[in-house]
């Protein structure tokens, strides 16, 4: 079936590291990516996203990168700093109709609990 | 600007009580959402709009009923709650088009005992 998951529940990084949080996702027509970050008690908050016609997009500390060819996506964030930590969701577009308004085709994966140890 | 507003951030219900969720934006989104969140789990889509009048299915609807009669707001009604409805739930809103994110909510937690 259609899937969008994580390779790893848990990441714990050094302050100052880089850190990278992968995604596999299994529909060849998804055409729509994005990340999001999720803080304790707080709802999920967009972060950046990638179009399918795109392998790489940076934002301020950010860059996601979407391989095509092996159905991955990963989010790297530069100088991970203690208020990174969170959970972090990948999300799937699953192909036409979002631009019409058809509907919403966005399936999430299960997250990836970033730590930033001190 | 509020942004998305959810009320209330935490309920608990007793099997068969019916309750509404609200939800609110002030930012003239077509497209508004709710998702359940559940331990282990990613989010799962209950119910959509793609504006006013209009609403459709998502991924997991049977227990939840939408509306949607004005632009800013899309209550969700549990008409009999049970035990597997207990999860946190999150409303959702973006402009229509490929571009966008969600803007999410803060989320209600319900309980169901």
């Amino acid at each position: 079936g259609e899937s969008v998951g994580l390779h790893l529940p848990t990441l714990s990084v050094q302050e100052g590291d880089n850190s990278i949080i992968n995604c596999a996702y299994s529909n060849s027509a998804s055409d729509y990516f994005i990340w999001y970050k999720q803080e304790s008690g707080k709802g999920p908050q967009f972060i950046i996203d990638i179009r399918s016609n795109m392998d790489k997009r940076q934002g301020q500390r950010v860059t996601v990168l979407l391989n095509k060819t092996v159905k991955h996506l990963s989010l790297q964030i530069a100088a991970t700093q203690p208020g990174d930590s969170a959970v972090y969701f990948c999300a799937e577009n699953k192909g036409p109709g979002w631009v019409t308004g058809g509907g919403n085709k966005l399936t999430f994966g299960t997250g990836t609990q970033l730590k930033v140890e001190l | 600007n509020a942004g998305v507003t959810q009320t209330p951030k935490f309920q608990v219900l007793k099997t068969g009580q019916s309750m509404t969720l609200q939800c609110a934006q002030d930012m003239n989104h077509e497209y508004m959402s709710w998702y359940r969140q559940d331990p282990g789990m990613g989010l799962r889509l209950i119910h959509y709009s793609v504006g006013a009048g209009i609403t459709d299915q998502g991924e997991v609807p049977n227990g939840y009923n939408v509306s949607r009669s004005t632009t800013e707001d899309f209550p969700l009604r549990l008409l009999s709650a049970a035990p597997s409805q207990t999860s946190v739930y999150f409303c959702a809103s973006s402009y229509r088009g490929v571009h966008y994110g969600y803007t999410f909510g803060s989320g209600t937690r319900l309980t169901v005992v």
